[in-house]
């Protein structure tokens, strides 16, 4: 299995909603991410997680929550989030010693009306 | 602080012609990882190809290479024989040095549409 899986493909949530990102992979990869995505822009790192721990977050707002249950799944909670929270979220994997390419999965198209 | 650099926002190709996507960088950092990715409309990263900052030879893979000039700090992209599947955004991205955890910086991006 070589590759990144995210679930839902689409999401469209009202602010006051909670609802969960979901990113699996099964390569044995230790390094796992998640992207923000706007229209026309490159990804935006908002956090690492390295060995199961939380090793980044780029200031991300709390309305974000990431959660690392094992090495192999890695989820992202959302509660009261923005308009201007809409976006493609995108996951990826890396074997762990930041050594060449990172693996993304197709992403996740986030409507927040 | 590192960055990378696409002055390119879209170019256009004829098919089955070669294009040059542009991507310069700037990092005090002796040891570094550059990559290309593609995204198709459908939103996926597809991983093209890595140099690394110690590499020797430029990067080759299938109808990508690319054109690794260390002096410079440049890393373009050549894509041979374009095809209309290479119509997409492609990112140039620089692998942060510090520490193991892989933290990619991407450019602006280019959007390349290759013409029939």
């Amino acid at each position: 299995d070589t590759e990144v899986t995210q679930t839902p493909k689409h999401l469209v949530m009202g602010m006051t909603n909670k609802k969960s990102l979901k990113c699996e992979q099964h390569m044995g990869h230790r390094a796992m991410y998640w992207y923000k995505q706007k229209a026309k822009k490159p990804p935006e790192l908002m956090f690492v997680y390295s060995y199961e721990k939380l090793s980044i977050n780029e200031s991300v707002p709390s309305r974000f929550s990431p959660e690392c249950p094992n090495s192999s799944l890695l989820n992202l909670h959302l509660h009261a989030l923005q308009p201007e929270d809409s976006a493609l979220y995108l996951c990826a994997s890396n074997p762990g010693q930041g050594i060449r390419e990172q693996f993304f999965g197709p992403g996740t198209r986030l409507t927040v009306l | 602080a590192q960055k990378i650099t696409q002055t390119q926002p879209g170019m256009f190709v004829q098919e089955k012609e070669a294009v040059t996507l542009d991507c310069t960088y700037d990092t005090s950092d002796p040891s570094y990882g550059l990559f290309w990715y593609k995204q198709p409309s459908s939103g996926e990263m597809i991983f093209l190809i890595y140099q690394g900052s110690y590499d020797q030879q430029n990067a080759t893979e299938g109808r990508y290479s690319l054109n690794f000039q260390k002096a410079r700090k440049s890393a373009n992209l050549v894509i041979s024989a374009s095809q209309l599947g290479d119509s997409a955004m492609y990112f140039c991205a620089m692998r942060d040095g510090a520490g193991n955890t892989g933290k990619l910086i991407f450019g602006q991006g280019t959007t390349l549409q290759v013409k029939p």
